[in-house]
């Protein structure tokens, strides 16, 4: 396994800018979950999909937030018009939930700086 | 709503040390509990796991084990070393077919020689 990767791994920008970050999980790993976290907190749940459905989005998951997997394999998070509450480290994770394996892989992260 | 509690940091530890952190969980279905660490400057990474009461996860010469009476997951090392200076988080899932992870705040553990 090569691991999870995230793209890019830092991102600064502008207040009111969009950005998108992308996940590749684990190959042949069928859950993919994202995850924020601020400084000195732990990771919170955003949204999961297993394979190409969006199965669940937290409250913390604004209009302002989508998410796609649109074959099932790699996945996107977009922010539109950010906020400088959105500065954060954006985690991704993925699991192969199908065969009753529970832990989730995660990510470097993408640090996201909102000015 | 589901909550995971750790003892907060910083613990600063001499190395061979004992340690001990301290985690309890709201008891909400039947969750598989988990500790996560995240090294300076590197990803979280899966320390240990256990799925059911009475499990004992085990890994690098941690230990945790799942009290379903007492709704705990501590942390324990008899003898840490300078390298084991990480942020630790305890989580637990909800069980059954919900399998986002609920995550404490974490506990940072520095470790001096």
């Amino acid at each position: 396994d090569t691991g999870v990767s995230q793209d890019p791994r830092h991102k600064i920008t502008k207040r009111g800018q969009n950005v998108t970050f992308r996940c590749d999980p684990i190959s042949e790993h069928n859950r993919l979950y994202w995850y924020r976290q601020t400084l000195g907190q732990g990771p919170e749940f955003l949204t999961y999909f297993q394979n190409e459905a969006q199965l669940e989005k937290s409250r913390l998951l604004s209009d302002r937030f989508s998410a796609e997997r649109p074959k099932g394999s790699f996945s996107t998070l977009e922010i539109q018009r950010t906020e400088q509450g959105d500065s954060a480290m954006y985690l991704c994770a993925s699991s192969p939930r199908d065969r009753g394996e529970e832990t989730q892989y995660f990510g470097p992260g993408t640090r996201l700086l909102v000015l | 709503g589901d909550s995971v509690t750790q003892m907060e940091g910083p613990v600063t530890l001499s190395e061979e040390a004992c340690l001990t952190i301290n985690c309890t969980y709201t008891a909400t279905g039947y969750p598989s509990l988990f500790w996560y660490v995240q090294y300076p400057g590197e990803g979280l990474q899966l320390l240990l796991k256990a799925t059911k009461a009475d499990d004992k996860g085990s890994n690098k010469g941690f230990e945790a084990t799942y009290r379903k009476e007492t709704t705990s997951f501590h942390l324990e090392k008899g003898s840490v070393q300078v390298s084991d200076s990480a942020v630790y988080f305890c989580a637990k899932n909800y069980g059954g077919s919900q399998g986002n992870l609920i995550f404490g705040k974490g506990t940072k553990l520095s470790v001096k020689p």
